[in-house]
C-alpha cells in the first residue's frame, strides 16, 4: 500500500525555488517523513527527515503542516545538477523497512 | 572515505544462466539491504540484515534469490536462474541502526540484463 503521494513529474527554472509536494494522510505517530533523491544512473541520497518541526540543513527544508498529513521539500536555489527524481517516504523507527514510490521527476529548467 | 561499493556495475547474461553481485558497505554499519529498481519504478526492498542475520527476507524470491552477508560485513546477492523479468537495477545500502535513523547510504547500482 502506498503510504505517500507525490506528483510524478514538475519543472523549475534554474535560480528559483523548487517545492516538492507529498501527501502523507495515514502517517501514524511515530512516523518520520524522510525525503531521498536519485540522480540518473546513481543510488537514491538522503536530503533530510523530519517529525513535526520545519527542519533545514545544507540541501534542503522540509516544511510538515501542523497536521503532519503532508509535507513540502524546498530546494532554494535550484541548479541543474538537482535534476533527479525525488521520493518521499514515511518511516517507523521499530520496523526500519524504508520503501520508495515513484516519487517526483524534477527537471530544472536552464 | 569510501562509500557503499558494488559490483558489477553491469552485468548481461542469457535466461537460465545464475549471476551474482557484491556489496561492501560503509565501514562500520551494521545494516546493509538489498534493493531492486525496475525502470520508471522506486526501489523495492529485497532483503535486510543485522549483522549476519536476515531480519526482513519477506521479499525475497526465493525459488531463485538468494543472498548471504558472512562475518556481517560484505554481501553477496545471487539469482539462479535468471528469468527475463529479473532485469533491473539492484541496489545495495548500508545503515548504523543503533543510531535510529532512517539515512541509507545506497551505492551506485548493479544493472542486470537478461536477454
Amino acid at each position: 500500500d502506498a503510504k505517500t503521494t507525490q506528483p510524478p513529474s514538475m519543472d523549475c527554472a534554474e535560480g528559483r525555488a523548487a517545492n516538492l509536494p507529498c501527501n502523507h494522510s495515514t502517517i501514524s505517530g511515530n512516523e518520520y517523513v524522510y525525503w531521498y533523491r536519485q540522480i540518473h544512473s546513481q543510488g537514491p541520497q538522503y536530503i533530510i527527515h523530519g517529525l513535526k518541526n520545519n527542519e533545514t540543513n545544507e540541501m534542503a527544508s522540509l516544511i510538515i503542516t501542523e497536521d503532519r498529513k503532508s509535507s513540502t521539500l524546498i530546494l532554494p536555489h535550484a541548479t541543474l545538477r538537482d535534476t533527479a527524481v525525488y521520493y518521499c517516504t514515511v518511516i517507523n523507527f521499530g520496523n526500519e523497512k524504508l520503501t520508495f514510490g515513484t516519487g517526483t521527476r524534477l527537471t530544472i529548467i536552464p | 572515505e569510501a562509500g557503499v561499493v558494488q559490483s558489477p556495475r553491469y552485468k548481461i547474461i542469457e535466461k537460465k544462466q545464475p549471476v551474482a553481485f557484491w556489496c561492501n558497505p560503509i565501514s562500520g554499519h551494521n545494516t546493509l539491504y538489498w534493493y531492486r529498481q525496475n525502470l520508471g519504478q522506486g526501489p523495492e526492498l529485497l532483503i535486510r540484515y543485522e549483522n549476519e542475520e536476515a531480519v526482513d527476507d519477506s521479499q525475497l524470491p526465493k525459488d531463485r534469490f538468494s543472498a548471504e552477508r558472512l562475518k556481517g560485513v560484505d554481501s553477496t546477492l545471487k539469482i539462479q536462474p535468471a528469468e527475463l523479468g529479473d532485469s533491473a537495477v539492484y541496489l545495495c545500502a548500508s545503515s548504523f541502526f543503533s543510531a535510529n535513523t532512517g539515512e541509507l547510504f545506497f551505492g551506485e547500482g548493479s544493472r542486470l540484463t537478461v536477454l
